[in-house]
């Protein structure tokens, strides 16, 4: 079945630095993909919706300077967090909408810790 | 806007047992309603859904009926088993400019005991 891939699963980043998430559909292709972020135990929250060719549609109160969205390709999208900080760990989610038939997968997630 | 409420957990239940893990949300029009899993170190599964009024979802035992009077979306499972032990997450879809977007529920983490 289709298959969104995230990488990486988890990465720890000293304050200051910038990390980048990549977000692939393995076998399909998304003209649209989705952000999340979840903080312990509370819902995952929408930060953005990328779409591909064209500059990504932000949730209010999401810095776009800060979190760098980059959706270049059917199959690919990038999440940037520029000079992290330890408030912006959290478990990052993407999700992949299908171009046929509209359906929504999910990647694995990933872990980010900011030392 | 858009909410999901959903029943806080942590939930434990002994093999065998009756699940009922609440959904009700708030939207305007007609959403469609969801429910994923998300079982320990893997993504987000869609388990079941339901896109109108009266529609039944089901997969692998479990159940939710979407109720337009109550505006929920209860998932129920008659017997759980140890393998059901995840985070249950209810979602609703609906038309944010011209995206159809998720909205999603706080998560239910269930664990079922042998």
């Amino acid at each position: 079945g289709a298959v969104v891939s995230q990488h990486p699963s988890w990465v720890i980043c000293k304050s200051g630095t910038s990390v980048k998430i990549e977000c692939r559909s393995l076998d399909f292709q998304a003209t649209t993909m989705f952000w999340y972020r979840q903080f312990p135990k509370q819902s995952l929250m929408l930060m953005a919706t990328s779409n591909e060719g064209s500059k990504a549609t932000y949730e209010q109160g999401v810095e776009k300077d800060k979190f760098l969205i980059n959706h270049a390709s059917l199959t690919l999208s990038t999440l940037t967090v520029t000079s992290a900080h330890p408030e912006d760990s959290s478990f990052y989610i993407c999700s992949a909408r299908h171009n046929s038939g509209n359906t929504i997968y999910f990647g694995e997630g990933s872990w980010l810790t900011v030392v | 806007g858009d909410s999901v409420t959903q029943m806080e957990g942590p939930v434990t239940l002994s093999e065998e047992a009756f699940l009922t893990i609440n959904c009700t949300y708030t939207a305007t029009g007609y959403p469609s309603l969801f429910w994923y899993v998300q079982y320990p170190g893997e993504g987000l599964q869609l388990l079941l859904k339901a896109t109108k009024a009266d529609d039944k979802g089901s997969n692998k035992g479990f159940e939710a009926t979407y109720r337009k009077e109550t505006t929920s979306f209860h998932l129920e499972k008659g017997s759980v088993q140890v393998s059901d032990s995840a985070v249950y997450f209810c979602a609703l879809s609906g038309i944010s400019g011209s995206a159809r977007q998720l909205t999603f529920g706080s998560g239910t983490q269930l664990t079922v005991l042998p």
